[in-house]
C-alpha cells in the first residue's frame, strides 16, 4: 500500500498524559499536513510542513502541541498533558505540487485519540 | 460566519435519481476548490478538484461561480454506494491549509 499511513490508529490516553503520534506520506510527496476532526464537523487544519520546513501553524495549535518532520519523510505530532478536549480524529495528509493542477492532498486512515 | 458553508442535510433519495449539492465560500481570495467523500468514521478522500470551467468525471459533475462564490456537485443515477458524507473544501493560494465544510449527508435508499 503506497498510501498515506498513520500509526496508531486508535489511542486511549488519560487526562495528563503524553501522547505522539506518527505519519508516514506517500513516497516523494514533500507536503505534509496535520489535520483534526470532531464529530459533526470537517477537519480543520493545525500544521503544515514542506520537506523538513514548518511552514505554517493554526492558532488551534496551543503550546501544548509540537510537530516535526526532522528528515523531510514521516512527521510526528506531539501532544502534552492531554485534556478532554484533545478527544478528536487526527488525520495526516500529503501533497506534492503538479504542474497545472491543484494542490490535491490525499489523507490517511486517522489516529483516534479518546482523552479519559 | 464560516469560510465554507453547507446544507448539513441529509438528502434521502431513491437509487437512480440525480441529487445536487451546494456550496458557498465567503473569501474571495479562495482559488481552488475540491470535494471529498468521507464515509462513516474513515478519512476524507478526494472526489474531484473543482476548475473554473467545470469538470465532470463519469457520473460526477462539478461547477465553480466565482462571481456568486458558489460551488456545486450534482450526482447522477445515484448508487447505494454513494452514500457518504460530501465535503466541500477550498484553498487559497496563499496558503495550502484546506478549509472544510462541515459537510452534506446523503442517504441512496433501494
Amino acid at each position: 500500500d503506497t498510501g498515506v499511513s498513520q500509526d496508531p490508529r486508535h489511542k486511549i490516553t488519560k487526562r495528563g498524559q503524553n501522547v505522539t503520534f506518527r505519519c508516514d506520506p506517500i513516497s516523494e510527496h514533500n507536503r505534509l499536513y496535520w489535520y483534526r476532526q470532531t464529530l459533526g464537523q470537517g477537519p480543520e487544519f493545525l500544521t503544515y510542513f514542506q520537506n523538513e520546513a514548518q511552514l505554517e501553524k493554526s492558532r488551534l495549535l496551543s503550546d501544548r502541541f509540537s510537530a516535526e518532520r526532522p528528515k523531510g519523510s514521516f512527521s510526528t505530532l506531539e501532544i502534552q498533558r492531554t485534556e478532554q478536549g484533545d478527544s478528536a480524529m487526527y488525520l495526516c495528509a500529503s501533497s506534492t505540487p503538479t504542474s497545472g493542477r491543484q494542490d490535491e492532498q490525499y489523507f490517511g486512515p486517522g489516529t483516534r485519540l479518546t482523552v479519559t | 460566519r464560516k469560510e465554507v458553508e453547507q446544507d448539513p442535510g441529509p438528502f434521502n433519495v431513491p437509487e437512480g435519481a440525480t441529487v445536487a449539492f451546494n456550496c458557498t465560500y465567503s473569501n474571495s481570495a479562495s482559488q481552488s476548490f475540491f470535494w471529498y467523500r468521507q464515509d462513516c468514521r474513515k478519512e476524507p478522500k478526494l472526489l474531484m478538484s473543482v476548475y473554473s470551467s467545470g469538470n465532470e468525471d463519469g457520473r460526477f459533475t462539478a461547477q465553480l461561480n466565482r462571481a456568486s462564490q458558489y460551488i456545486s456537485l450534482l450526482i447522477r443515477d445515484s448508487k447505494l454506494s454513494d452514500s457518504a458524507t460530501y465535503l466541500c473544501v477550498g484553498q487559497m493560494d496563499s496558503s495550502y491549509k484546506l478549509i472544510f465544510g462541515s459537510g452534506t449527508r446523503l442517504l441512496v435508499r433501494p
